[in-house]
């Protein structure tokens, strides 16, 4: 089936330590997104691509960096310079007129 | 400074009434919205959307009302059914932009009772 992966679903990392959160999309789509989602709050940008090899900070870059060495996989890394890590993170691509979002990982740094 | 604001962060109605989520925008660049669906622990699932250039977009029990001068949308779901009951998001995009470089609301939850 077509559609976007993130794993894994729940992540347990210690303070100060980076981790790398997966997405791959087998939707052939060009442009790939990281969103951020706290209680009580939207959905904020941490990152896009629009094309394979090259991304753009979003609205709250900082914390986090990405790579995007093939067209299907967009990796996360939230770095211990995040201040607030634990979260929910959406993972989405998009084509045409609409984005389609993973399942999500809700990260949990103790 | 919220750009696109749901002022209503809870809604509930009965099984069978209609639901209206509203969301407000302050962007006259904003050429296309968008309404997502999320349940707990999930990622949203796109519902409907509207261009800007249209007031109306119908799906089944799901309409999108856009009043461009008001810089307002609504969603209107009729007859709401308790599997309705979730956070409904509404996300504007800016013109010329990606689709998914979305600007998101903080959501609407949505009740639906038996």
């Amino acid at each position: 089936d077509g559609g976007i992966t993130q794993s894994p679903k729940y992540l347990f990392r210690k303070e100060g330590q980076n981790v790398t959160l997966s997405c791959e999309q087998n939707l052939n789509h060009d442009a790939m997104y990281w969103y951020r989602q706290d209680p009580g709050q939207g959905l904020r940008l941490i990152y896009y691509s629009q094309i394979v090899n090259d991304f753009q900070k979003g609205d709250i870059a900082e914390g986090y960096s990405v790579s995007r060495e093939k067209k299907e996989s967009f990796p996360l890394t939230v770095t211990s310079a995040q201040k607030n890590p634990t979260a929910f993170y959406l993972c989405a691509s998009s084509r045409n007129t609409e984005a389609f979002f993973g399942q999500g990982t809700r990260l949990t740094v103790v | 400074d919220q750009q696109v604001k749901q002022n209503s962060p809870s809604l509930s109605v009965q099984e069978g009434r209609i639901s209206i989520l509203n969301c407000d925008y302050t962007n006259s660049m904003f050429d296309y919205f968008l309404w997502y669906k999320k349940y707990p622990a999930e990622g949203p699932t796109f519902l409907i959307s509207i261009s800007s250039i249209k007031d109306k977009n119908e799906d089944g029990r799901f309409t999108v009302f856009l009043n461009k001068s008001a810089k307002h949308l609504s969603l209107h779901i009729v007859p709401s059914q308790p599997g309705d009951s979730a956070v409904y998001f509404c996300a504007a995009r800016f013109y010329g932009g990606s689709q998914g470089n979305l600007i998101f609301g903080k959501g609407t939850k949505l009740s639906v009772k038996p």
